[in-house]
């Protein structure tokens, strides 16, 4: 059955670095979405996009933070300037229709 | 807004034992609502849409719209059923729409 995959699975990074979290969606889903999860805390949306454009966004989601979908397998999420609160689980997902679909998440650690 | 509430952090039963998720939200139409379940250290798993009034691993779950409540529940418990157990509410806006998560309630079966 095909899956959401994700790379890394744990990233660490210094306060004020740029990281990019990356994810091969299941192939023939249209819609791709970013959620985290602060440690202790609820699995919140951050962006949502469809037909190389995003659909949606949430007020996490500010300019520091960006999203892509560079070739025809990967969806990449960019932080510019990573702050010690934006460490969490980074979890990606897709959906052809209604049923999102999840990945194993990326531990992202801000030192 | 939509918000979901899962009012229980831990839930802890016997094998055997019936057991019952509770899960409330507030939104203001018709949503559509999902129990999401996550095992140690294994990505987010759907398991239920209200839509398709299944039963998966003997959970079921019906959406009470007086109540707005989307009870998970078991009749018999088993071991293999402790994870994490997450509701979710999505507005059926469009098929982009974000998922919006409680806060998860963690099952504990015991022998």
């Amino acid at each position: 059955e095909p899956e959401v995959t994700q790379t890394p699975s744990h990233q660490v990074t210094q306060m004020g670095q740029e990281v990019i979290l990356r994810c091969v969606p299941i192939s023939n889903h249209l819609y791709f979405y970013w959620y985290r999860q602060i440690l202790g805390q609820k699995v919140e949306f951050l962006v949502s996009f469809y037909n190389n454009e995003i659909s949606e966004k949430s007020e996490i989601f500010d300019d520091q933070f960006s999203v892509e979908r560079p070739d025809g397998s990967n969806f990449t999420l960019k932080i510019r300037s990573t702050k010690l609160e934006d460490s969490a689980m980074y979890f990606c997902a897709s959906s052809l229709q209604d049923t999102q679909y999840f990945g194993p998440g990326t531990r992202l650690t801000v030192l | 807004a939509q918000r979901v509430t899962q009012p229980e952090k831990l839930l802890s039963v016997f094998k055997g034992a019936p057991v019952e998720l509770k899960c409330n939200y507030s939104y203001s139409g018709s949503p559509e609502l999902f129990w999401y379940v996550q095992y140690s250290r294994q990505r987010l798993q759907l398991l239920l849409r209200h839509i398709s009034r299944e039963s998966i691993k003997g959970f079921t779950a019906d959406l009470n719209k007086g109540e707005t409540s989307f009870h998970l529940k078991k009749p018999f418990a088993q071991e293999e059923d402790s994870a994490m157990y997450y509701c979710a509410l999505r507005a059926p806006t469009g098929t982009a729409s974000k998922l919006t998560f409680g806060t998860g309630t963690r099952l504990q079966v015991t022998l």
